[in-house]
């Protein structure tokens, strides 16, 4: 049973384009939500995190979207690059979850140059 | 600062084998976990530990045991080795039960093929 929906599996974008993932969790408890993004031979790595008070958070060229009352969030990567191929994954987690961190299906993104 | 570090890199097991999986960090960390990957699957918790002498269970701990004698290692058995145990392996480490909105600090993985 997968608490964290992510779409889409894979992805694939030019160079300057806008890459978008979504993500759809069913826990309302839930009251954390990181982005990991993962290298060929790497572990995953923080990018990115939100907190559901807020509706957005950007960082750089990337921004976190949230929608509570939908119970989704989505990744916007702005003028994506070669380097930002990858594979994402969203998560979510809460206190009252044990402190364990609950992770989407993982998106492979491809940005063309 | 080697932060979390995992050995093997690769391992191939025939079924029934039995083998550990090493993790160990350097940053004084009291939660770790144990998570694998699968194509389309994401990364499932196997085991964690809020810190040493507690472990508990995960989404998909059969097959597997957990022990925490101290802060920095926390290792992962594969008691008789399945096919189905076929995965990239991560452990990974954050500050303690408090902190769960805190970063997890992942290792490189153990890629593990049983045949």
């Amino acid at each position: 049973q997968q608490q964290v929906k992510q779409s889409p599996q894979s992805l694939i974008v030019q160079k300057g384009g806008i890459s978008i993932i979504n993500c759809a969790y069913e826990n309302t408890a839930f009251d954390y939500f990181p982005w990991y993004q993962q290298f060929p031979g790497k572990g995953p790595a923080l990018l990115i995190a939100i907190r559901p008070d807020v509706s957005e958070k950007k960082e750089g060229r990337f921004t976190i979207s949230f929608n509570k009352s939908a119970k989704q969030f989505s990744l916007h990567i702005m003028d994506s690059q070669p380097g930002d191929s990858a594979t994402y994954f969203c998560a979510a987690s809460s206190m009252t979850s044990g402190s364990r961190l609950t992770f989407g299906e993982g998106t492979q993104l491809t940005v063309n140059p | 600062n080697a932060g979390v570090t995992q050995t093997p890199k690769f391992q191939v097991l025939k079924t029934g084998q039995s083998m550990t999986l090493q993790c160990a960090q350097d940053m004084n960390h009291e939660y770790m976990s144990w998570y694998r990957q699968d194509p389309g699957m994401g990364l499932r918790l196997i085991h964690y530990s809020v810190g040493a002498g507690i472990t508990d269970q995960g989404e998909v701990p059969n097959g597997y045991n957990v022990s925490r004698s101290t802060t920095e290692d926390f290792p992962l058995r594969l008691l008789s080795a399945a096919p189905s145990q076929t995965s990239v392996y991560f452990c990974a480490s954050r500050r303690g039960l408090s902190s769960y909105n805190s970063p997890l600090h992942f290792g490189n993985g153990t890629r593990l093929t049983v045949t």
